[in-house]
């Protein structure tokens, strides 16, 4: 059975940083693209990036370039948003999915609140 | 970024009665390599989305066949042929052509 576990959201302080984890279990992750994506509370979907299965190619939406950054080991079948220079507009459940162009497999999502 | 448009934001359906949402995006969808990259998902309250419709008109694995997706170029459809009470929630349309991928604002499903 194909599992995607987020953790690590929170409270944390604007221009804060916060580190997601996405446990990945029931499927080969090494050979998989990865993405996040983000739901701000009542509001619709927006993707936040991507990230190719080596590491070496990763894509990002303006509104988060050069503050958060995607990684992955595959090693320990887990992928990871680091978010810097929080800001209030960041506050929503991540979610993290699997990659085919299509979203086919999606975890439970973790929520990041952005507050002083 | 390539926009995309869904009509309506909400509809309200008789169980058993057909839905339609549309899906309009600012520039052609029809990739270099002949696909076309659009997708619909449904979001059940308190649940993470889930994939219905990839590549305008394929249903994902065990999507019921009421669902069924068409259109090209600019302009797609989802339709459900009779609605049945689990339908409900927010469908979105997704592109995923070019980067950034992007998301309709959602069409919010209810029933009567």
């Amino acid at each position: 059975e194909v599992q995607l576990v987020e953790s690590g959201g929170g409270l944390v302080q604007p221009g804060g940083s916060l580190r997601l984890s996405c446990a990945a279990s029931g499927f080969t992750f090494s050979t998989s693209w990865m993405t996040w994506v983000r739901q701000a509370p009542g509001k619709g979907l927006e993707w936040v990036g991507n990230i190719k299965q080596d590491g070496s190619d990763k894509n990002y939406v303006d509104s988060v370039k050069g503050r958060f950054i995607i990684s992955r080991d595959n090693a320990k079948n887990s992928l990871y948003l680091q978010m810097n220079s929080l800001r209030a507009e960041d506050t929503a459940v991540y979610y993290c999915a699997r990659d085919f162009t299509y979203f086919d497999y999606w975890g439970q999502g973790t929520l990041v609140t952005v507050s002083s | 970024d390539i926009v995309m448009t869904q009509t309506p934001l909400s509809l309200s359906v008789t169980p058993g009665q057909p839905a339609s949402i549309s899906c309009k995006s600012s520039q052609s969808l029809l990739h270099r390599d002949g696909k076309t990259y659009l997708y619909w998902y449904l979001q059940k309250p308190g649940q993470p989305p889930q994939l219905l419709i990839y590549e305008v008109s394929n249903r994902f694995s065990g999507v019921p066949d009421r669902f069924s997706g068409s259109g090209s170029g600019t302009d797609f459809t989802l339709k459900i042929s009779r609605v049945e009470a689990e339908d409900v929630g927010v469908y979105y349309c997704k592109q995923s052509t070019q980067h950034p991928k992007t998301f309709g604002q959602g069409t919010k499903l209810e029933i009567k």
